[in-house]
């Protein structure tokens, strides 16, 4: 059974910019949820997503979207980037959308907005 | 606005003995709340859970407790060991963390 995985790992764009995001959810999984973790912050939800709907957001602009395939993988793009996008962007798999359903991480994207 | 605080970002701890992690809440609502570790350069994994209607729950070493009334929970570690050094996070909702505390545990 494979964890969740994530690309890149690290990644360093500029300032107005759009990236894309990916993840590999753990086998079995059909929902995502994605979330962005400021230096010295706790992951702060981004938005989430069920058999390829979007199923919950956080606080964050629409410049901010996700895409959740068939096979329950995802991405997550951020367009027009900004200084403070610089984060690590983390995303977690479970199985069913419910508050009980325990999350499983994956390590993380690095991104560098200069 | 902060629907919850660790208010100790970091704490530092001898092998074998104590630590305590605090983790405050403001809505009321909440009803399920999980605890996680980070190491470097990886995901949140989960450690603990417990539910609004236990005031606690115990997994080997590690014993979450829940003051409702107080909106207050607690991570205890005992005894603690040099592996136990990470990031903790508390969840009281499936979708917000706290700011975490960095606990390390020297020998």
């Amino acid at each position: 059974e494979t964890g969740v995985t994530q690309s890149p790992t690290h990644l360093i764009k500029t300032r107005g910019q759009q990236v894309t995001l990916r993840c590999s959810s753990q086998s079995g999984h059909n929902t995502v949820s994605w979330y962005q973790q400021a230096l010295g912050q706790g992951p702060q939800f981004i938005f989430q997503y069920y058999r390829e709907e979007e199923n919950g957001r956080g606080n964050f602009p629409p410049r901010f979207s996700g895409l959740q395939f068939p096979n329950y993988s995802s991405e997550l793009n951020v367009n027009a980037l900004e200084l403070d996008d610089s984060a690590l962007y983390l995303c977690a798999s479970s199985l069913g959308s419910g508050r009980l359903n325990e999350q499983y991480f994956g390590p993380g994207t690095r991104l560098t907005v200069t | 606005d902060q629907q919850v605080k660790q208010n100790s970002p970091s704490l530092s701890v001898q092998e074998g003995r104590i630590s305590i992690l605090n983790c405050d809440y403001t809505n009321s609502m909440f009803d399920y709340f999980l605890w996680y570790k980070k190491y470097p350069a990886e995901g949140p994994t989960f450690l603990i859970s417990i539910s609004s209607i236990k005031d606690k729950n115990e997994d080997g070493r590690f014993t979450v407790f829940l003051n409702k009334s107080a909106k207050h929970l607690s991570l205890h570690i005992v005894p603690s060991q040099p592996g136990d050094s990470a990031v903790y996070f508390c969840q009281p909702d499936k979708l917000i963390f706290g700011t975490g505390t960095r606990l390390q545990v020297f020998p």
